[in-house]
């Protein structure tokens, strides 16, 4: 019953360093979101995709870059990691269609620090 | 564009106390709202949710209306418990396009026993 797997849970980087994290759901959900989270500032969406091979930006986009080759995976990339990604990444999936009640299961979350 | 506030960003109640948690949003669409709680180390899940205005949404004690004439969706149980400590976040969906979740900045919740 793995429903939405994150990995890795934990990474250290280096100003710019890339690295990417990768975002696995088996529930066959059409929409799937990057969040991050940090203290006092909630969940603010990254980017998303509402179907396999889309992808758009959400309110805080800027460094990071996203793809959805496979309808199961999301995969979040940074190019040149900076001091302000330092955070904890939410993925997360729902269902689409005409009663989308945009229900988001989400990840255990992956803790990235860069140094 | 889309927005929620949630003005307290940690309260204190003690056990069986009364609670109410602030929610306000600010959307030009036709939302449903909802309500996300944290436990420690997880990621957030569904608590309530109230699809159109006036529904009430509930869960394990607690309620929330939505109020179109306000724009609120305050939280509110009679008797909180050590359990329910968490952080909790209000968030609303636009059905319009039905792609986008906002999240507030969120609420803890830590109950004194």
């Amino acid at each position: 019953n793995a429903g939405v797997t994150q990995t890795p849970k934990f990474r250290v980087l280096k100003t710019g360093q890339s690295m990417t994290l990768l975002c696995a759901q088996d529930m066959n959900h059409e929409y799937m979101y990057w969040y991050r989270q940090d203290p006092g500032m909630g969940l603010r969406l990254i980017h998303y995709s509402v179907g396999e091979g889309t992808t758009a930006k959400g309110e805080v986009p800027d460094g990071y870059n996203v793809s959805r080759l496979k309808k199961q995976n999301f995969l979040l990339g940074l190019e040149s990691a900076a001091p302000s990604q330092t955070s904890v990444y939410f993925c997360a999936s729902s269902k689409t269609g005409g009663d989308h009640t945009g229900e988001l299961f989400f990840g255990e979350g992956s803790r990235l620090t860069v140094l | 564009g889309d927005s929620v506030v949630q003005t307290e960003g940690q309260v204190l109640p003690s056990e069986g106390d009364s609670l109410i948690v602030n929610c306000s949003y600010e959307t030009t669409q036709y939302p449903s709202l909802f309500w996300y709680v944290q436990y420690p180390g997880e990621g957030p899940q569904l608590h309530l949710k109230a699809m159109k205005a006036n529904d009430k949404g509930r869960n394990k004690g607690f309620e929330a209306m939505y109020r179109k004439e306000t724009t609120s969706f305050h939280l509110e149980k009679d008797s909180v418990q050590e359990s329910d400590s968490a952080v909790y976040f209000c968030a609303l969906s636009d059905r319009s396009s039905a792609s986008k979740i906002i999240f507030g900045s969120g609420t803890r919740l830590s109950i004194r026993p």
